[in-house]
């Protein structure tokens, strides 16, 4: 197995534009999870999805983000417009078998906004 | 509520010593513990898991946990550090089955 794949691995764009991050989780598994890390908050749970079905946003710090699952095997994360303060390494993870078990992380996408 | 805390945000050793990379917890249901593992520029690795069998589990590359119940704590051992080891490592727990949480975490330093 690939493990989960995220994309870009670097992503460096000025304040104001829109990034979008990705991710193809590990086929079969029906949960998919956002964080962000930082020096400052450590790592923070964004969003979550269960089968395709976004079930707990109460970490998107800001309405500038929205995150998507349109099929199993791909999710989107947008910050729209970016601000400095976002500036983080992004990981995404996905598990089988229920919401607080073994996850298994993506690479992560580093996210410089200038 | 549960909560974790690591107890030292940086361990230094020397390669060869051991390691040992401290965690308390708690929680009011009997918690599912995981320690994960962060090389520079890196994803998140599961080291190990416990999950209420043997309060002894072991992970990948030698490293250990001991689940204590009466000390509430799930300390990271290993007997001999390599160069390798160095990275950040993460305490987890599942206390009542609704998420993960993670510790702040530890930087092991190696030095030779």
């Amino acid at each position: 197995d690939a493990g989960v794949i995220q994309s870009p691995r670097h992503e460096v764009t000025e304040m104001g534009q829109e990034v979008t991050l990705r991710c193809k989780p590990i086929s079969g598994h029906d949960y998919l999870f956002w964080y962000r890390q930082t020096m400052m908050r450590g790592l923070e749970l964004l969003i979550y999805f269960n089968n395709n079905v976004p079930i707990d946003d109460s970490g998107m710090p800001e309405d500038r983000f929205s995150a998507k699952m349109p099929n199993a095997s791909f999710s989107t994360l947008k910050i729209q417009p970016s601000e400095p303060r976002d500036s983080a390494v992004y990981f995404c993870a996905s598990t089988l078998g229920g919401r607080a078990d073994t996850q298994y992380f993506g690479p992560g996408t580093r996210l410089t906004v200038l | 509520a549960q909560s974790v805390t690591q107890l030292d945000s940086h361990v230094s050793v020397s390669e060869g010593t051991p390691v040992l990379l401290r965690c308390n917890y708690s929680s009011s249901y009997s918690p599912s513990l995981f320690w994960y593992v962060q090389h520079p520029n890196k994803g998140l690795q599961l080291l190990l898991k416990y999950t209420s069998a043997a309060t002894l589990v072991k992970g990948i590359n030698g490293f250990e946990a001991e689940f204590k119940k009466s000390e509430t704590s799930f300390h990271l051992t290993k007997p001999s550090a390599h160069m390798s080891d160095a990275a950040e490592y993460f305490c987890v727990v599942n206390g009542d089955g609704t998420a993960l949480i993670f510790g702040k975490g530890t930087t092991l330093s190696v030095s030779s």
